[in-house]
């Protein structure tokens, strides 16, 4: 079966780095995603990768190696409205995206 | 920006009603999705659709069925609700093309609870 799993809740300190991490057995890969859900509001798409290496894009990076079926999504300098769901979403041989069941992250000051 | 907007955030119903869940998008996107989402579990596919009139089957399908009859509207439909229909419903919709790297849009979300 498909399969993608993530931690189910981080704790981490304002202005610090967190590191969550995502690994994945699917039929097939088109490319993973990370989206970032606040409680109660929906889902905001945060990254793409579908070659290996790092994405960079302002506070946040998403790391991919499809060899190991590992992605993670880097934090940094984090701020209390980071305070979210992270899901990791996998595009699979059928386009379709099998998802994570999140990390809820928790900031505290 | 994309909108998407589903036309309640929350709702209550009674077993073995005909329930209606309303989607609308205003980027003239082609693919839209209909997803129920438990603590849990990951977001669940119910079904989804690349064109008007066009209907797929997700990973759930049974108990629910779906209407898009315009380009913009994909409505979801719970023929005889049940308890364990309560749930939170997410639609999102995306980009037609080589569809690998074009993110899904949602809305809020309808938060749907069966008495």
């Amino acid at each position: 079966g498909q399969n993608i799993d993530q931690p189910t809740e981080m704790t981490a300190t304002e202005g610090a780095i967190v590191q969550i991490n995502c690994t994945y057995q699917t039929s097939g890969f088109n490319g993973l995603f990370w989206y970032q859900q606040h409680a109660g509001e929906a889902p905001t798409f945060l990254s793409y990768n579908v070659l290996d290496g790092l994405e960079e894009k302002g506070r946040f990076s998403s790391f991919l190696s499809r060899s190991k079926g590992y992605s993670y999504l880097l934090l940094k300098e984090l701020q209390m409205k980071d305070s979210a769901s992270y899901l990791c979403a996998v595009r699979d041989s059928n386009y379709q995206l099998i998802w994570g069941a999140g990390t809820k992250l928790i900031i505290k000051p | 920006d994309v909108k998407v907007t589903q036309s309640s955030r929350y709702l209550v119903k009674r077993t073995g009603e005909k329930v209606f869940l309303e989607c609308v998008q205003d980027m003239d996107h082609e693919n839209m999705f209909w997803y129920r989402q438990d603590p849990g579990l990951g977001l669940r596919l119910i079904y989804f659709s690349y064109d008007v009139k066009m209907k797929e089957k997700g990973d759930i399908p049974e108990g629910y069925s779906v209407s898009r009859e315009k380009k913009e509207r994909f409505s979801l439909i719970l023929e005889s609700a049940s308890t364990n229909q309560t749930s939170m419903y997410l639609c999102a919709s995306s980009l037609w093309g080589d569809g690998s790297n074009q993110p899904q849009h949602f809305g809020d979300g309808t938060r749907l609870s069966i008495l």
